[in-house]
C-alpha cells in the first residue's frame, strides 16, 4: 500500500543551523503539507503546497520556514536559522481527490535544536 | 474559534475492556471529522473519517459516532489489546480543507 515517507527519522543540530527535512509523498497526490508537534502537545499546521505553491500558512511558518517540491517526487521542509524551540516531530502529509480529502501522514521527522 | 476538545486528557483500562474516547468542536463549516490513532514517536494514522450525513462509522473494534447538530463524536474501543495503547486525535475537516486538531486522549491498556 502506497505510503508518506520521511527522512531522517531523527535530526540533531546546532542553533542557528540550517535544516532540511524530506518527504516523499504518494506518487499520485497533489497537495502536501507540513505539521509539527511539539513534545506533549498537539499537531499544529505550518502550510500546505498544490500545484507548486504555498496554498496556505500558519503564524509558526514565518520567514526562517520554506518549503520547495524539487523534483516529481521529493516535498522538503527548510528551516534556515534553527532555534531551541522548534525541536519537534515534523510530519508531511499528503492527499489526492477524495470526497473525505484524506490526509495521509509520515512517520514523522524528530527535530532536536541543542 | 475554531475548536477541538477531548476528553478525556488520558485513560488506563485493563485488556479486554471497553472504552469511549468524547470529542466536541466548534469548527465551522463543518465538513467532516476524523478520528486518528497515533503510535509513540509515529505519524497519525486514520481510524474513521464521517461527514455530516453520517452518524456512525466503525473500523474493525473502533467505532465512531457523530451528532452534527451537537457537534459532538465519540470514539468506541471494544475489547480492547496492548495494541490499542497510543493517542486518539479528534481531527475536524473545514470545507476549505483546513484541518482543527483536538490535543488527543491517550489510552493505556495494561494487561
Amino acid at each position: 500500500e502506497p505510503e508518506v515517507t520521511q527522512t531522517p527519522s531523527h535530526q540533531v543540530t546546532q542553533m542557528g543551523q540550517e535544516v532540511i527535512l524530506r518527504c516523499v509523498p504518494i506518487s499520485n497526490h497533489l497537495y502536501f503539507y507540513w505539521y509539527r508537534q511539539i513534545l506533549g502537545q498537539k499537531v499544529e499546521f505550518l502550510v500546505s503546497f498544490y500545484n507548486n505553491e504555498i496554498s496556505e500558512k500558519s503564524e509558526i511558518f514565518d520567514d526562517q520556514f520554506s518549503v520547495e517540491r524539487p523534483d516529481g517526487s521529493n516535498f522538503t521542509l527548510k528551516i534556515r536559522s534553527t532555534k531551541l524551540e522548534d525541536s519537534a516531530m515534523y510530519f508531511c502529509a499528503s492527499t489526492g481527490w477524495d470526497s473525505y480529502n484524506e490526509q495521509f501522514f509520515g512517520p514523522g521527522t524528530r527535530l532536536t535544536v541543542l | 474559534k475554531n475548536q477541538v476538545e477531548q476528553s478525556p486528557q488520558s485513560l488506563i483500562i485493563l485488556e479486554g475492556k471497553n472504552c469511549t474516547l468524547q470529542c466536541n468542536y466548534t469548527v465551522s463549516p463543518f465538513s467532516n471529522l476524523r478520528w486518528y490513532k497515533q503510535d509513540t514517536g509515529r505519524g497519525p494514522v486514520s481510524l474513521t473519517i464521517m461527514t455530516f450525513s453520517e452518524n456512525t462509522k466503525s473500523n474493525g473494534r473502533y467505532t465512531a459516532t457523530l451528532d452534527a447538530d451537537t457537534k459532538q463524536s465519540s470514539l468506541h474501543i471494544t475489547a480492547s489489546q496492548l495494541s490499542d495503547s497510543a493517542s486518539y486525535i479528534c481531527v475536524v475537516s473545514r470545507n476549505d480543507y483546513k484541518l482543527s486538531f483536538g490535543a488527543g486522549t491517550t489510552v493505556t491498556v495494561r494487561a
